[in-house]
């Protein structure tokens, strides 16, 4: 399987609540990032999260990284109908000179 | 406006006619990659440039080729396009390496009949 695994696979909520996605990973990692991709079209950075930050908010995002536990989550508060993409964890492993992509979460926001 | 410009953004093609995807960015990076994206598969890298004349293979290489002889450009070649090559590409650069924040292109949708 792939070093970063999201969880769920997709995910409906209704607009104003709060989204939860989750990602896994196997190795030991320097930083772990969040993309966002709207339907077809290219990834958009959103967080970053050194491998000794415990967490990191920007906006209505909030990310936590346990390293013990090899996971990730990023939170979305308060969603809106704009949210609706899939959204990414990428990890760079100690080492590489790359990122390495889950398969994504697929977040519908319904009205 | 910083960007990163893939064309064509669509492509229909068929077996065996050599094609090229373009890839440029305007942001002085060093580092430039090319992934593909197919249903229940993620994003998987094909090829990656840390700089001028220095390229390397990603995860799924097969079939594919690239060059970078300026910083601002970096080619994808199918010299012999096949239908498992049907997909979306990506192309993504950043500054000084892959850790970095990458910047993504919008994308070419190939279909190889």
């Amino acid at each position: 399987s792939q070093q970063g695994e999201e969880d769920p696979q997709a995910l409906s909520i209704q607009e104003g609540e709060n989204a939860t996605m989750n990602c896994s990973y196997k190795t030991s990692i320097n930083n772990l990032q969040w993309y966002r991709q709207n339907s077809g079209r290219g990834l958009v950075h959103l967080i970053l999260i050194r491998s000794n930050e415990r967490e990191k908010h920007s906006g209505r995002l909030r990310v936590t990284l346990d390293t013990s536990k090899k996971s990730s989550s990023l939170l979305i508060t308060a969603s809106r109908a704009a949210d609706t993409a899939s959204y990414f964890c990428a990890t760079v492993i100690q080492g590489a000179q790359k990122l390495v992509f889950g398969q994504g979460t697929r977040l519908t926001i319904n009205p | 406006e910083a960007q990163v410009t893939q064309n064509p953004r669509y492509l229909i093609t068929v077996t065996g006619k050599k094609l090229t995807v373009t890839c440029s960015q305007n942001m002085n990076h060093e580092y430039m990659s090319w992934y593909r994206q197919d249903p229940g598969l993620g994003l998987r890298q094909i090829y990656y440039s840390m700089n001028v004349e220095v390229t390397d293979k990603g995860d799924v290489p097969e079939g594919y080729k690239v060059s970078r002889k300026e910083k601002r450009n970096f080619p994808l070649i199918l010299e012999s396009p096949s239908p498992n090559q049907t997909s979306l590409y990506f192309c993504a650069s950043s500054f000084w390496e892959g850790a970095n924040i990458q910047y993504f292109g919008a994308g070419t949708r190939l279909s190889v009949l």
